[in-house]
This record gives structure tokens, C-alpha cells and sequence, in this order.
């Protein structure tokens, strides 16, 4: 897994309220990816980073945000969540050789 | 990055050489054709990856035709293990700032 872990791995939340997925990685990878992933669509990216406060948007942006203020962490938030925004997500961290590593998921459930 | 084409479901006798399908029609010169697979909802984990050789580690071979247009990735014995989804992505060779984004996958049932 190359260090990379998730929290917190399950979550129960309301409607309307925000919500902060953690990423942290211990072997120092530039790069770091956000996915979720949903039955029948496979994984699609929500936001990556290529640096220290360098950011960018994948295909599903809408509704999130992120946030990478040091190498090791990166931060989703759902700034009000909604029920189509129940999912798995994945974090993923690339490393020497292109190599991607991914952690464990995080269940996210809004009601 | 290039795009990729699987086919969405395949099915395999256990004991059998499994063999995936993957198009990469788009793929330029200095991509690179990686695998990974996905077993129930565990994170993805690599499997193999290659240039334009073909290659052979521990858990799969990779074969990848001349044009690199389409690649292939064989499991030699499968068990039932093996039933997940599998993934075909292309990567840069190089560390550029690039969305990796990964299609639907074809999901590979073992049958015993």
C-alpha cells in the first residue's frame, strides 16, 4: 500500500453538513489522485495534485474540494453533502516508476 | 492520455490461461501500459506494466503487439482468486501533470 492510508474509513452523515476525507502517505509522492467509485462506472477522478498547494480538477469535480498543504496529506471536502455523493472513494498516491498506490477507501454514506 | 477500450465482463475456467483484452488505438511513443486489478471493494493493486516489450513478473505476463496499439494480459493459471475487476491505463513515462483516469474496467469471473 505504500504507506497510504485513509480516514475515516466509514462515515454516516446528514444532508447539508461538511464532510473532510484524509489522505496521508509516508514515502513522499508528489503526485496524489482522489477517486470515487460507484457501481457501473469504475473509478472516476474526483481531483489530483502534482505538488504542495498545486491542484488540479478531474472529470467529477462538482461539489468537492481539496486541499494539500504539505507532501504527506490531502484533503477532499464535501462542502455540503448530498445523497448522490454517497460513495467509496480512493485515495492514490504515484510513486517512483509510475507505480500508483492506493488506499483501503472510505465509505461515505449521506442521508 | 491515450484512451483505453476493454471489454466489460469475461469469464474463465479455473486452472486456465486468462487472457484480457485491452485497445490503446491512441497511445503515443513514450506511454506506458500499466494493469491493475480490483478485488471486491479492497483499493486497486498493481499488477504489471510495460513500453513495447513484453513482460513477465510473479503474478502475469503482458503482451503488448508490435503497432502498441493493443496489449493483452494473461493471468497463466487462473483460480479463483483471480476474480476481480481488472484496469488498463496508459501513463506517461515521464512525471508530467497528467489525470490518470481509469474506464469501467473488465470484471474477470473465475469459474470453478
Amino acid at each position: 500500500d505504500a504507506g497510504i492510508t485513509q480516514s475515516p474509513r466509514h462515515k454516516v452523515t446528514e444532508t447539508g453538513t461538511p464532510v473532510t476525507l484524509r489522505c496521508h502517505q509516508t514515502e513522499n509522492h508528489r503526485y496524489m489522485y482522489w477517486y470515487r467509485q460507484d457501481p457501473g462506472h469504475g473509478l472516476r477522478l474526483i481531483h489530483y495534485s502534482y505538488g504542495v498547494k498545486d491542484t488540479d480538477k478531474g472529470e467529477v469535480s462538482d461539489g468537492y474540494s481539496v486541499s494539500r498543504s504539505k507532501t504527506e496529506d490531502f484533503l477532499l471536502t464535501l462542502e455540503s453533502a448530498t445523497s448522490s455523493q454517497t460513495s467509496v472513494y480512493f485515495c492514490a498516491a504515484r510513486g517512483g516508476g509510475n507505480t500508483i498506490y492506493f488506499g483501503e477507501g472510505s465509505w461515505l454514506t449521506v442521508v | 492520455d491515450a484512451k483505453t477500450t476493454q471489454p466489460p465482463s469475461m469469464d474463465c475456467a479455473e486452472g486456465r490461461a486468462a487472457n484480457l483484452p485491452c485497445n490503446h488505438s491512441t497511445i503515443s511513443g513514450n506511454e506506458y501500459v500499466y494493469w491493475y486489478r480490483q478485488i471486491h471493494s479492497q483499493g486497486p493493486q498493481y499488477i504489471i506494466h510495460g513500453l513495447k516489450n513484453n513482460e513477465t513478473n510473479e503474478m502475469a505476463s503482458l503482451i503488448i503487439t508490435e503497432d502498441r496499439k493493443s496489449s493483452t494480459l494473461i493471468l497463466p493459471h487462473a483460480t479463483l482468486r483471480d476474480t476481480a475487476v481488472y484496469y488498463c491505463i496508459v501513463i506517461l513515462s515521464n512525471f508530467g501533470n497528467e489525470k490518470l483516469t481509469f474506464g469501467t474496467g473488465t470484471r474477470l469471473t473465475i469459474i470453478p
